[in-house]
């Protein structure tokens, strides 16, 4: 009855090799994020989908790619991996977006270790 | 502008303590003010959220204090537990901030027993 879930929990993987995290919410929530979590627990929007549609674009390498299927669905592909994407990757979304009443859940977060 | 600035960095706390985070804003279209608590290799969970119309909001041994001249609010935790430690987040989000919530950078308490 997870409601944001992610896979994988751990990737560890070489520089240079491309990867995916997926997720998925079962809350019915149209707004869908990715944050970066680095190692200080500092906590930076990648990216938001509201609608399967793209809203919040940070300055984020374009080797950084979200698709979005379904509004249920928002998956991230990282191409060409480097050592500074090490990083904890967590999914999240929510409901009443840009009502400022948000509530965002999380997911349980990738541990993504670029070696 | 859009940024929540938190302090400290890390907080250790006795058993049966007061913890106490602090948050800062610019921007005053901001209107809704969560605080978000993380366990190690969680995700961040909603602990306890405050509208400026009111100046305090408690939920147990939780409570929000909001001060809206000074664009300030706080998280107190009364008789802090072990169970408490965690890293915690303050954030802010609503008026043009659009579908942005803007977090601080987080706060890691540890309640020593």
């Amino acid at each position: 009855d997870t409601a944001v879930s992610q896979t994988p929990k751990y990737l560890v993987t070489q520089m240079g090799n491309d990867k995916s995290i997926k997720c998925e919410q079962n809350l019915g929530h149209d707004t869908m994020y990715w944050y970066k979590q680095d190692s200080k627990k500092f906590l930076k929007i990648m990216f938001s989908y509201n609608n399967k549609e793209l809203i919040i674009n940070e300055t984020v390498p374009n080797r950084f790619s979200p698709k979005s299927p379904d509004k249920a669905h928002l998956n991230l592909h990282i191409n060409s991996l480097e050592l500074g994407d090490s990083a904890v990757y967590f999914c999240a979304s929510s409901h009443l977006a840009g009502t400022g009443q948000e509530t965002q859940y999380f997911g349980p977060g990738t541990r993504l270790l670029v070696l | 502008q859009q940024q929540v600035k938190q302090s400290p960095q890390s907080l250790i706390v006795q058993k049966g303590g007061i913890s106490i985070i602090n948050c800062a804003y610019e921007n005053t279209a901001f209107d809704y003010f969560p605080w978000y608590q993380q366990f190690p290799g969680k995700g961040p969970a909603l602990l306890i959220a405050i509208r400026p119309d009111v100046s305090e909001k408690k939920e147990g041994r939780f409570t929000i204090s909001f001060n809206k001249s000074a664009k300030q609010f706080s998280l107190h935790i009364m008789d802090s537990q072990p169970g408490d430690s965690a890293t915690y987040f303050c954030a802010a989000s609503g008026g043009t901030g659009g579908f942005k919530t803007i977090f601080g950078a987080g706060t890691r308490l540890f309640v020593k027993a």
